[in-house]
Parts: C-alpha cells; sequence; structure tokens
C-alpha cells in the first residue's frame, strides 16, 4: 500500500538555526512529489514539484531534494516568516491515481527570533 | 497568476439549511478539485473535475454534491449536513490530470455546522 510519512511532527527551530523535513515514501511508480507550505486557516501553497531522484530545486530560504525513497526539505537560516506546517503529496503513475495526490501528515515549523 | 478564489470565506449553517460553495480559477486550467480539511490533518480528497466532468468521487456522501457549470467555476451544493462536516473546504485546480501537475489552492472556505 503507497504511504507518505512525514518527519518530525514538529520541530522548534531559532531563528538562523538551519534544519531539515524529512518526506519518506513508499509507492509503486513515483509520478510527482509536492511540497506545499499551509499557513493556519489558509490554503496550501505551492512550493516545489520534484520528479525523479538526484533533482534538486531551490527557493529563497528552502532547498528540496529527492532520492528515490525519500524527499528533503531543507530550511537554511530561517526566519520567523517561515513558521507553518510543510507538507509533503505523492502522485503514483497508474492511471486510477492520477490527479489524487497522497498527503503526508505534515511538519509543523515554529522559527522563534 | 495562479490563484483560486473562494466564496465564502466563512459559512455558518444549521442542519437543514441548504447552501453552497464557490470556487474560480482563471489560469486555464482544466482540472478541480474540491477537499476537505479536519485541524492538523492533511487534505482529503472529496471529487475531481476533469474537463468540466466529474472524473473522481471518493465514496462522499450524496449531502455534498458537486457542480462544474464551465471550465472556470465549481460548486458544491451543501444539504442537511451534520455537525461533523464542519471543516475547512478548499478548492484546487492543476493544468491536467494526466500528468504530474502540481494542484493550486483556494483559500479555503470555514464552514460550521451547528
Amino acid at each position: 500500500e503507497d504511504q507518505v510519512t512525514q518527519s518530525p511532527e514538529a520541530l522548534r527551530l531559532q531563528e538562523g538555526e538551519s534544519s531539515s523535513l524529512n518526506c519518506s515514501y513508499t509507492v509503486s511508480g513515483l509520478r510527482g512529489l509536492f511540497w506545499y507550505r499551509q499557513d493556519p486557516g489558509k490554503g496550501p501553497e505551492f512550493l516545489f514539484t520534484l520528479y525523479s531522484a538526484g533533482e534538486e530545486k531551490e527557493k529563497e530560504r528552502l532547498k528540496a531534494t529527492l532520492t528515490k525513497k525519500e524527499s528533503f526539505l531543507h530550511i537554511t537560516a530561517p526566519k520567523p516568516e517561515d513558521s507553518a506546517t510543510y507538507l509533503c503529496a505523492v502522485q503514483a503513475s497508474w492511471t486510477d491515481s492520477w490527479g489524487k495526490f497522497q498527503f503526508g501528515a505534515g511538519t509543523q515549523v515554529v522559527v522563534t527570533p | 497568476d495562479t490563484e483560486v478564489t473562494q466564496t465564502p470565506k466563512h459559512l455558518v449553517m444549521g442542519m437543514t439549511n441548504k447552501k453552497s460553495l464557490k470556487c474560480e480559477q482563471h489560469m486555464g486550467h482544466r482540472a478541480m478539485y474540491w477537499y476537505k480539511q479536519k485541524a492538523k490533518k492533511p487534505p482529503e480528497l472529496m471529487f475531481v473535475y476533469s474537463y468540466e466532468k466529474l472524473s473522481i468521487n471518493e465514496s462522499v456522501p450524496s449531502r455534498f454534491s458537486p457542480e462544474c457549470p464551465n471550465s472556470s467555476l465549481l460548486n458544491l451544493h451543501l444539504h442537511a449536513l451534520q455537525p461533523e462536516d464542519s471543516a475547512l473546504y478548499l478548492c484546487a485546480s492543476s493544468s491536467g490530470l494526466a500528468g504530474a501537475y502540481e494542484q493550486y489552492f483556494g483559500p479555503g472556505t470555514r464552514l460550521t455546522v451547528t
């Protein structure tokens, strides 16, 4: 059965203290892996799409990487405005999975000044 | 512009009421989605429309009725809801279904059923 597991569940960082979030997946045929950030009471905001192992993408203080079994979201020198829940989602290759994202439970990140 | 809009932002309804949620996108996307999200949980897929036709129904109770009047609009009609239906309802859109297309989410409608 396809599974997406995010760790840790929660992360508390000091401003400037870099860290990484993990998203491990067991999907028979990965079509794409997606990262989102979500602020309380708001819709998820798209960050990155990764398609194949070895791929990396960057945006400001965020960098996402992908291996055959997991993805990492690295937060470099975080600021308080990076506080949010970060969601990972995967889409499998099978036809009947088209349009269906399988989400992880999310990592809640709090960055304190 | 990667904006999906949703109205209303908040909705309080009784168990006997009928109400509708609305979603709109102008990105030319051909797939649109409804999700339900409970507190501290990830979004849960409800319905998917592709080219204005219902493509996926994740066994959602009939008290939720989706409608896609055209390629830019998506509605969710609500009738005889239960208190456990209180949640954040999210609309999303993507370029299509067949590829690994990112979904763009709206801000959501916070629904409270009393």
